[in-house]
């Protein structure tokens, strides 16, 4: 059975930074796109950031646009986001979760599911 | 960014049958995704790309979709269904949720 495991979450002040990890329990890590999902005290899911699985594609939400970065060290079954500039808004719950592709098609990929998560790792911001 | 619109809540009685909704414009032609989470607990998959069941999934659960709706249907509800759940659309390198719809079992 795969497991995610994330770790790196806590408490830090606005403007602060974080780096966050998630390790990945299974040989075919590098097969997969893998992505970060967080969640808010309270509130839905909100799509963070994707990698594909060599790391050339990554894909970010506009709230974290140039202040977040993912990236993957497939030789370790690790994935990263690196945190910076963090603000109030972004205390929540930080998952990852490993996608499963439909097809590929000119370098793009469609369908993607995602099909094991980890249990989270909580990021607070404050003062 | 692509918009999903799910109800607040949805309830049914024990042993019905439950219908969740994910609007979306011409949600139709997507392969839509669905997600169980419980409380303090990571959300499982328990449809994906249209109408399919991982592994462990109960057949109870069921995905469809046309023109502007998707829909999450499950049977026989139990208690053991209370959840959030979302729907998920996949668009050119991104992911977008749903809202996310409460279903309460009473």
């Amino acid at each position: 059975e795969v497991h995610l495991v994330e770790s790196g979450g806590g408490l830090v002040q606005p403007g602060g930074s974080l780096r966050l990890s998630c390790v990945a329990s299974e040989i075919s890590f590098s097969d997969y796109w893998m992505t970060w999902v967080r969640q808010a005290p309270g509130k839905g899911l909100e799509w963070v950031a994707n990698i594909n699985q060599d790391g050339s594609e990554k894909s970010y939400a506009d709230s974290v646009k140039g202040r977040f970065t993912i990236s993957r060290d497939n030789a370790k079954n690790s994935l990263f986001l690196q945190v910076n500039s963090l603000r109030a808004e972004d205390t929540a719950v930080y998952y990852c979760a490993r996608g499963s592709v439909g097809y590929c098609s000119g370098g793009i990929c469609y369908d993607v599911a995602f099909d094991i998560w980890g249990q989270g790792t909580t990021v607070t911001v404050s003062s | 960014s692509y918009e999903l619109t799910q109800p607040l809540s949805v309830s049914v009685a024990p042993g019905q049958t439950a219908r969740i909704t994910c609007g979306g414009n011409n949600i139709g032609s997507q392969n839509v995704n669905w997600y169980q989470q419980k409380p303090g607990q990571a959300p499982i998959l328990v449809i994906y790309r249209g109408p399919n069941r991982p592994s462990g999934i109960p057949e109870r659960f069921s995905g469809s979709n046309s023109g502007n709706t998707a829909t999450l249907t499950i049977t026989r509800a139990h208690a053991g269904d209370e959840a959030d759940y979302y729907c998920q659309v996949w668009d050119i390198n991104t992911a977008q949720f749903g809202g996310g719809t409460k279903l309460t079992v009473l």
